[in-house]
């Protein structure tokens, strides 16, 4: 089931650029979003929850608009150590996680 | 947050043997745990949905007589591939629900059969 679609990149930006990521989902009775990043080999760790209500964490503010079925993240003023793959999640209450491909971002000095 | 452990980290085997991954909840009790597997440049596919002290509901196209899951309790999972084969190697993570729909999960076994 591909429900959670993201562009894959690779983005390369340089740092303290500002990098934005998009992602889809069709399931419109989807009901928690979230933002995972994920490092080479390793397990997916929780970036931010995303609210309809948008909400920012330092360097990192996330979007969803139900209404489009679309949720975005910023990422400004990159640092090198932002190096990983994102991924755009979404769930519905008690299930399983559905997770896109992610969209692989690399920050250069 | 909830702290998971898998076991082994990395396992290499010959094609046709079995492999076993456990899981553990270290400071959570799940009723539900889930297995995904992650091959290169791939999303996370959930396999399976692990229910303690009843049968796994398995996801479409993955087979249960293959991938043999088993929750004695509330904080052991385990994922057995049997007869493995070289289509097999894989990125396996285990994780638990957590509050809000969260997930924890656990650092994942990469298998390779050679």
């Amino acid at each position: 089931r591909k429900e959670v679609e993201q562009d894959p990149g690779p983005f390369n930006v340089p740092e303290g650029a500002t990098v934005a990521f998009n992602c889809t989902y069709s399931n419109s009775a989807s009901q928690s979003f979230f933002w995972y990043r994920q490092d080479c080999r390793k397990e997916p760790k929780l970036l931010m929850s995303v609210y309809s209500s948008g909400n920012e964490d330092g360097r990192f503010t996330a979007q969803l608009n139900r209404a489009s079925q679309y949720i975005s993240l910023l990422i400004r003023d990159s640092k090198l150590s932002d190096s990983a793959t994102y991924l755009c999640v979404v769930t519905y209450s008690g299930y399983a996680l559905n997770f896109g491909k992610g969209t692989s971002l690399l920050v250069t000095p | 947050g909830a702290v998971v452990s898998q076991h082994p980290s990395r396992v290499i085997c010959k094609s046709g043997t079995s492999v076993k991954i456990e899981c553990r909840s270290l400071d959570f009790q799940a009723t539900t745990m889930f297995w995904y597997r992650q091959f290169p440049k791939q999303s996370l596919m959930l396999m399976a949905t692990s229910n303690e002290g009843s049968k796994a509901t398995y996801e479409q196209g993955v087979e249960k007589d293959k991938f043999l899951i088993n929750h004695a309790s509330l904080t052991l999972s385990t994922l057995t591939v049997t007869s493995a084969h070289p289509e097999d190697s894989s990125f396996y993570i285990c994780s638990h629900s957590g509050s809000a729909d969260t997930q924890y999960f656990g650092p994942g076994t990469r298998l390779t059969v050679l």
